[in-house]
């Protein structure tokens, strides 16, 4: 199994500023992936991070925004730019192991 | 469009009981299905899954069916346990598991002593 961490835990962050999310996962994994879950929805595949290559956007998403980094094989980071209130969500790191995909614990952003 | 959905927000069971979740799915191209449950502030939590191939996987209390034709899949929870109390989530996968999930919308299971 693998054991995923995130920081920070929660924010609490202005309008118009940006916000870096750090995921640290206990194994060396090929596929992270960010999610967002917006309050009373489910959870929405943002970005696939693979190490040594660029991020794959899904629908609706787009680098200028959520710019992701994926520096090593334990590592990555998602940016939440200029934010709005409607990018309050809580934001989790997944990663693929062994065949199974395993998440972070969230990091609940509130955008004011 | 909702691709994954469970139309049940809510369940509530006595302990002891069995209990049974739903999710329907519309895109035929889903071929590995898994179930999560999520506590709280924690992030969600692999339960079991089950491949297109087969129409049965069976962990211990859990165990999810698969029909094609529906397009529907279930878990049922027996015995259900205080401790099942949680949401859980239906999320279908296509391309034989690639990690890009497609989730339903929860369901809130809670059981009661």
């Amino acid at each position: 199994s693998a054991v995923i961490s995130q920081k920070p835990s929660r924010d609490i962050c202005q309008r118009g500023t940006s916000l870096t999310i750090q995921c640290q996962v206990d194994s060396q994994v090929t596929m992270m992936f960010w999610y967002r879950q917006q309050p009373g929805q489910s959870l929405t595949l943002i970005a696939t991070a693979n190490q040594g290559s660029e991020a794959t956007y899904e629908s609706g998403f787009v680098i200028d925004k959520f710019p992701i980094s994926r520096p090593n094989l334990t590592f990555s980071t998602l940016t939440v730019s200029n934010m709005s209130p409607e990018d309050s969500s809580i934001y989790l790191c997944s990663a693929r192991l062994g065949g199974e995909q395993y998440f972070g614990p969230g990091t609940r952003l509130t955008v004011t | 469009d909702q691709q994954v959905k469970q139309n049940s927000p809510s369940l509530s069971v006595q302990e002891g009981r069995i209990s049974i979740l739903n999710c329907d799915y519309t895109n035929s191209m889903f071929d590995y299905f898994l179930w999560y449950k999520k506590y709280p502030a924690e992030g969600p939590t692999f339960l079991i899954s089950i491949s297109s191939i087969k129409d049965k996987n069976e962990d211990g209390r859990f165990t999810v069916f698969l029909n094609k034709s529906a397009k529907h899949l279930s878990l049922h929870i027996v015995p259900s346990q205080p401790g099942d109390s949680a949401v859980y989530f239906c999320a279908a996968s296509g391309a034989s598991n690639t990690g890009k999930l497609i989730f339903g919308q929860g369901t809130t299971l809670q059981v009661k002593p």
